[in-house]
C-alpha cells in the first residue's frame, strides 16, 4: 500500500526557513516523480513543485521560483521541500503527491499533509 | 498559464440527486484533465484523470466527459459520502493548474 508522511512543518516567522520531508513507501520511490501541492486555510489547492524520478527535472510555481528549493533521496525514499523567505501567503497545509502511473500527469497518492504557519 | 474556472461554486442537492460540474480552461487543454474530491480534514482523491477515466476503485456513478476548454464530471445519484468540495486539474502545460473548486452540498 502506498504511504506518505510528510514532516517538518511549523510555526516561523516572516523571512524564516523550513524544511519539509515526506517519507515514501509501499511502491518503487525511484521510479515516479514527486510532488508538493499545498492549500492555503480554506482555499483551493495550489501545485508548488514537482521532481523527476532522478531529479532531471524540475518545476516550480511563479509564486515560491527562487525561495523554494525541491529534492528527493531515492535511497531514504524521501522528498524534501526547502522553504527559505517565507512569507504570510505561504502558510498552508503543504501534501506531498505521488504521479500516477500512467503516462499522465497527476496526482495519485497524497499525503495527509502538514500545516506551515508563517507569522510574526 | 492555463486558469481553470469551476462552476458553480456551490451546488446544493439532495441524496439521490444528479450532480453536474463544470471546469473550463482558459485554452485548449485536450483530454488532459482530472477531477479530485476532498473531504473537510482529508487530503484530495483521485477520481477521473484524461477527462473520462475512473480512477482505481472510483464508483461507477463518477462520470467524466469534455475536451478542449469545456469539461463535466457528473455524478448519476449522489451518495451520503459524495458532498465534498471537488477540484480539477490540467496537465497540458506547465505550471500545472487546479479549479478554485465546487462544493457539494447537501440541500
Amino acid at each position: 500500500e502506498v504511504h506518505l508522511v510528510e514532516s517538518g512543518g511549523g510555526l516561523v516567522k516572516p523571512g524564516g526557513s523550513l524544511r519539509l520531508s515526506c517519507a515514501a513507501s509501499g511502491f518503487t520511490f525511484s521510479t515516479y516523480s514527486m510532488n508538493w501541492v499545498r492549500q492555503a486555510p480554506g482555499k483551493g489547492l495550489e501545485w508548488v513543485s514537482s521532481i523527476s524520478s532522478s531529479s532531471s527535472y524540475i518545476y516550480y510555481a511563479d509564486s515560491v521560483k527562487g525561495r523554494f528549493t525541491i529534492s528527493r533521496d531515492n535511497a531514504k525514499n524521501s522528498l524534501y521541500l526547502q522553504m527559505n523567505s517565507l512569507r504570510a501567503e505561504d502558510t498552508a497545509v503543504y501534501y506531498c503527491a505521488r504521479k500516477t502511473s500512467t503516462s499522465g500527469y497527476y496526482l495519485a497518492y497524497w499525503g495527509q499533509g502538514t500545516l506551515v504557519t508563517v507569522s510574526s | 498559464e492555463t486558469v481553470l474556472t469551476q462552476s458553480p461554486a456551490t451546488l446544493s442537492l439532495s441524496p439521490g440527486e444528479k450532480a453536474t460540474l463544470s471546469c473550463r480552461a482558459s485554452q485548449s487543454i485536450n483530454s488532459y484533465l482530472a477531477w479530485y474530491q476532498q473531504k473537510p480534514g482529508q487530503a484530495p482523491r483521485l477520481l477521473i484523470y484524461d477527462a473520462s477515466n475512473r480512477a482505481t476503485g472510483i464508483p461507477g456513478r463518477f462520470s467524466g466527459s469534455g475536451s478542449g476548454t469545456d469539461f463535466t464530471l457528473t455524478i448519476s445519484s449522489l451518495e451520503p459520502e459524495d458532498f465534498a468540495i471537488y477540484y480539477c486539474q490540467q496537465r497540458n502545460n506547465w505550471p500545472l493548474t487546479f479549479g478554485g473548486g465546487t462544493k457539494v452540498e447537501i440541500k
